[in-house]
């Protein structure tokens, strides 16, 4: 079983500006990944960026990267040059073996014009 | 578009009453999963089928179920409805295989009167 940190509720960022969220998990497993989904006012949940727990290179997506301390358990989502569609709330999940998925409680983004 | 379509997207009942979700995967995919989102309980696995069989199951109450058919496409059943089951219900199917990549579907909003 995997459990799921987010502790930053809410977050707010100047448009053109950079913002990383934080999030924390813990898993018995050595073979996981870690995933970042973005949700919308839409409510569609959409996948952002994932990281496979063997690769010690951080995963990046264009504008989104993470930064996976394995050791401390740590998965955060760097947003850079923020754009005003990237105001969502934002979910870290962890899937292992058993594959579904382990959600943390969100952190709401909001971008400033 | 994720390519996973879900029906209804609203749904409108009273206590006591039964309802039916209905998830169609992606092409390809054959897995699903159904996932709760409730403002108190957060984002909730609840089941998972793989090509026709229950594979998984999380936090579902004993008065809902699921199953996957044939075709692929998969319903989940709620029964003798609460208040405290409004929430938005996910389908999402991911291909066999490393990853665990998951495509959600749009969700289907259900109240509870």
């Amino acid at each position: 079983a995997q459990t799921v940190t987010q502790s930053q509720p809410e977050m707010s960022v100047q448009e053109a500006e950079t913002v990383t969220l934080s999030c924390t998990y813990d898993t018995s497993e050595s073979d996981y990944y870690l995933f970042w989904y973005k949700q919308p006012p839409s409510r569609q949940m959409i996948l952002v960026i994932r990281q496979e727990a063997y690769k010690q290179q951080n995963a990046t997506e264009n504008r989104f990267s993470v930064n996976f301390q394995k050791a401390a358990k740590s998965f955060s989502l760097k947003i850079s040059d923020s754009q005003l569609g990237d105001a969502a709330m934002y979910f870290c999940a962890c899937s292992g073996s058993a594959r579904q998925l382990t959600f943390g409680s969100g952190t709401q983004l909001t971008v400033l014009p | 578009d994720s390519g996973v379509t879900q029906t209804p997207k609203h749904l409108i009942t009273a206590t006591g009453q039964r309802v039916t979700l209905r998830c169609s995967p992606r092409s390809g995919d054959l897995s699903v999963y159904w996932y709760q989102q409730s403002l108190d309980q957060g984002l909730q696995f609840l089941i998972q089928y793989y090509n026709g069989e229950e594979r998984a199951k999380g936090n579902i109450l004993e008065r809902f179920s699921a199953q996957q058919f044939p075709d692929l496409h998969s319903e989940l059943n709620l029964s003798s409805l609460e208040l405290g089951d409004s929430a938005l219900y996910f389908c999402a199917s991911s291909v066999r295989g490393p990853g665990n990549e998951q495509f959600f579907g749009p969700g289907t909003r259900l109240t509870v009167l």
